[in-house]
């Protein structure tokens, strides 16, 4: 089955430390974004790449960091530097064009600071 | 900088009553999307809609889109309880090949018995 995957499904972090968020897909995507969702909030771009090897931040970047070594897979570090990092965190692909852009999302995780 | 508001943000309405949420967006776009998501879980794409005049139905849920008012307009028909869910509008916010997605704030929608 094609799709998204995102793990861990729950995360816990303390202070002071760096904890990244798996993002996996299948579905021969160029690009892939992720999200991040706080309750009762729309979503807000973190980052996004559009192809191996490149990334652009989006809206809300400060106090994170991502990597796009292979096609499949774009993991988020949060760091220590974000420092409210509690939040619904969702990951997406799709393969734009001029006209079409839509975008499938995995599962998501949810971190929670201690 | 593309903005996009939807209204109202929350709503509660009987089964069986039709009721319509609306997406502005404030610059030009012809690329717009719907999502639905269940607490706790992520997005699903809903509706897909690329040209001004665009319509589309998939069960008691219709779509359409107008690009020269700049909205969007989710139509629910004799609403039952399983439509509860939070509804998001999605505008394509780039010029020429499409990169980000600007999401409005979603509306929550509960269906009463």
């Amino acid at each position: 089955d094609g799709g998204i995957t995102q793990s861990p499904k729950y995360l816990f972090r303390k202070e002071g430390q760096n904890v990244t968020l798996s993002c996996e897909q299948n579905l021969n995507h160029d690009a892939m974004y992720w999200y991040r969702q706080d309750p009762g909030q729309g979503l807000r771009l973190i980052y996004y790449s559009q192809i191996v090897n490149d990334f652009q931040k989006g809206d809300i970047a400060e106090g994170y960091s991502v990597s796009r070594e292979k096609k499949e897979s774009f993991p988020l570090t949060v760091t220590s530097a974000q420092k409210n990092p509690t939040a619904f965190y969702l990951c997406a692909s799709s393969t734009p064009s001029v006209s079409y852009n839509e975008q499938f999302f995995g599962p998501g995780t949810r971190l929670t600071v201690l | 900088e593309l903005k996009v508001e939807q209204n109202p943000l929350f709503l509660s309405m009987q089964e069986g009553k039709n009721y319509t949420i609306y997406c502005n967006y404030s610059t030009t776009s012809d690329r717009l999307y719907w999502y639905r998501q269940d607490p706790g879980k992520s997005l699903e794409s809903l509706f897909v809609l690329l040209s001004n005049g665009a319509v589309k139905q998939e069960g008691r849920l219709m779509a359409s889109l107008d690009t020269k008012a700049r909205l969007s307009t989710l139509h629910i028909t004799a609403a039952v309880h399983d439509l509860s869910a939070t509804y998001f509008c999605a505008v394509d916010g780039s010029q020429g090949g499409s990169e980000k997605l600007v999401f409005g704030k979603g509306t929550k929608l509960t269906v009463n018995p």
